[in-house]
């Protein structure tokens, strides 16, 4: 089973500033096909996961250019440009390389 | 737009079962896969278990294999995980969640439906 970690585990952020958060697996997640089967989930308040980054770099459809995603093999990357209010929650990586099973790192909370 | 609404959830004592459904709509059921993941009370995201597009590969996490079955109705559109044996550690918010094709990431959530086990 491939396992997620995630740093920070809680990041506070400032409105306007940049933000980032690191996704590391155990194994790679780089297929010969070229992509990275990574990807990015925020949970905001009260809500389901959404999707934000797919395939380690690719914003889902309406996710705002603030964010993006980048790294490939075992390590990742998710960059906020500019932290907005509506930004908090909490951010998963998940891969999907090898499954059975699909598997989620412990989440980051971003809070204001 | 799409849409997924679980049921079926509640307080249940342990040992005994519990279904939940998923009705889909907004898009094309039988060309997609679909997942059920969980959530513990305060805590991340676990993958529970997966059907391709036709049923054809059914897949489980080893914390309910032997126990969930995972299954779906193309023609009403659900998707289903009947869970049996059911253990205290089995509680959490249950969601259905759309695969990006037939096996490959989760591109849509429903609201979730929490199941509580306990006496």
């Amino acid at each position: 089973e491939i396992v997620m970690t995630q740093s920070p585990l809680s990041l506070p952020v400032t409105p306007g500033e940049p933000a980032s958060i690191s996704c590391r697996s155990s194994q790679s997640l780089l297929h010969s096909n070229g992509f990275n089967y990574l990807h990015w989930y925020l949970q905001k308040p009260g809500q389901s996961p959404q999707l934000l980054i797919y395939l380690g770099s690719n914003r889902a459809s309406g996710v705002p250019d603030r964010f993006s995603g980048s790294g490939s093999g075992t390590d990742f990357t998710l960059k906020i440009s500019r932290v907005e209010a509506e930004d908090v929650g909490v951010y998963y990586c998940m891969q999907s390389r090898q499954t059975p099973p699909f598997t989620f790192g412990p989440g980051t909370i971003v809070d204001i | 737009e799409v849409q997924l609404v679980e049921s079926g959830g509640g307080l249940v004592q342990p040992g005994r079962s519990l279904r939940l459904s998923c009705v889909a709509s907004g898009f094309t059921f039988d060309e997609q896969g679909m997942h059920w993941v969980r959530q513990l009370p305060g805590k991340g995201l676990e993958w529970v278990a997966g059907i391709t597009y036709n049923g054809g590969r059914r897949e489980y996490a080893d914390s309910v294999k032997g126990r969930f079955t995972i299954s779906r109705d193309n023609g009403k559109e659900s998707l289903y995980l009947q869970m049996n044996s059911l253990r205290a550690e089995d509680t959490a918010l249950y969601y259905c969640a759309k695969d990006w094709s037939n096996w490959n990431f989760f591109d849509s959530w429903g609201q979730g439906t929490r199941v509580i086990v306990s006496s």
